[in-house]
């Protein structure tokens, strides 16, 4: 199985600031690599996709780059909504395996 | 609109067998464009992809759960179902369905999960 690794795994940070996210994995996943939302009681919604698509809806705000073995997710302006978990998760090969997650609190 | 929708028992005893269905409405299982599948969430382990099934029947499960793991599905109901054996604390979670383009894809739909506690 291929080894995801998120980090930090919490983050403080207040309204309007930049924020980056990591994920590493252990093997390369070209750019095989979704990031995803999840709040409280709710299901993970996807954010991006192939390390850098983002989904529709989904506000310019959020980024993605990367390719290989590493990959961020920056929000640029963080905003009251954005405050969750996010995880990343590849799509490289069977099984699909996720992050262990990285929940953005307010500071 | 795709509506995905699980059922099942909130409580199973340990050693016993859970079994789950996800209803499906706004999309047919058997049109053969997609994947449906399972995810679970526990607290120590995070999200871990369970199995997918095809409309054929065609599966395909997590390695590490293969051995306790079956997904079915009916598509004269328009569901399909998760049986997991043996299960113990460590199978306490949130399980989701879910929809899938391929059987490796992102994830772009989610039913609104289901908890399962395993406790004597």
């Amino acid at each position: 199985d291929i080894q995801m690794t998120q980090s930090p795994s919490t983050l403080s940070a207040s309204v309007g600031d930049r924020v980056t996210i990591t994920c590493r994995a252990n093997q390369s996943i070209s750019t095989w690599l979704a990031w995803y939302q999840q709040k409280p009681g709710k299901a993970p919604k996807v954010l991006i996709y192939k390390a850098s698509t983002l989904e529709g809806g989904v506000p310019p705000r959020f980024s993605g780059s990367g390719s290989g073995t590493e990959f961020t997710l920056t929000i640029s302006s963080l905003q009251p909504g954005d405050f969750a978990t996010y995880y990343c998760q590849q799509y490289d090969s069977y099984p699909l395996t996720f992050g262990g997650g990285t929940k953005v609190e307010i500071k | 609109q795709l509506q995905l929708q699980e059922s099942g028992p909130g409580l199973v005893k340990p050693s016993e067998t859970v079994s789950l269905t996800c209803a499906v409405s706004g999309g047919s299982i058997s049109s053969g464009r997609y994947y449906w599948g399972w995810i679970r969430q526990t607290p120590g382990k995070g999200l871990e992809w369970i199995g997918s099934i095809y409309y054929s029947g065609s599966t395909y499960y997590n390695p590490s759960l293969k051995s306790r793991v079956t997904i079915s599905a009916d598509t004269s109901k328009n569901e399909f179902s998760l049986k997991l054996t043996s299960v113990t604390a460590a199978d306490t979670a949130v399980y989701y369905c879910s929809r899938m383009k391929t059987t490796v894809t992102p994830i772009f739909s989610w039913g609104q999960g289901t908890l399962v506690t395993v406790s004597s």
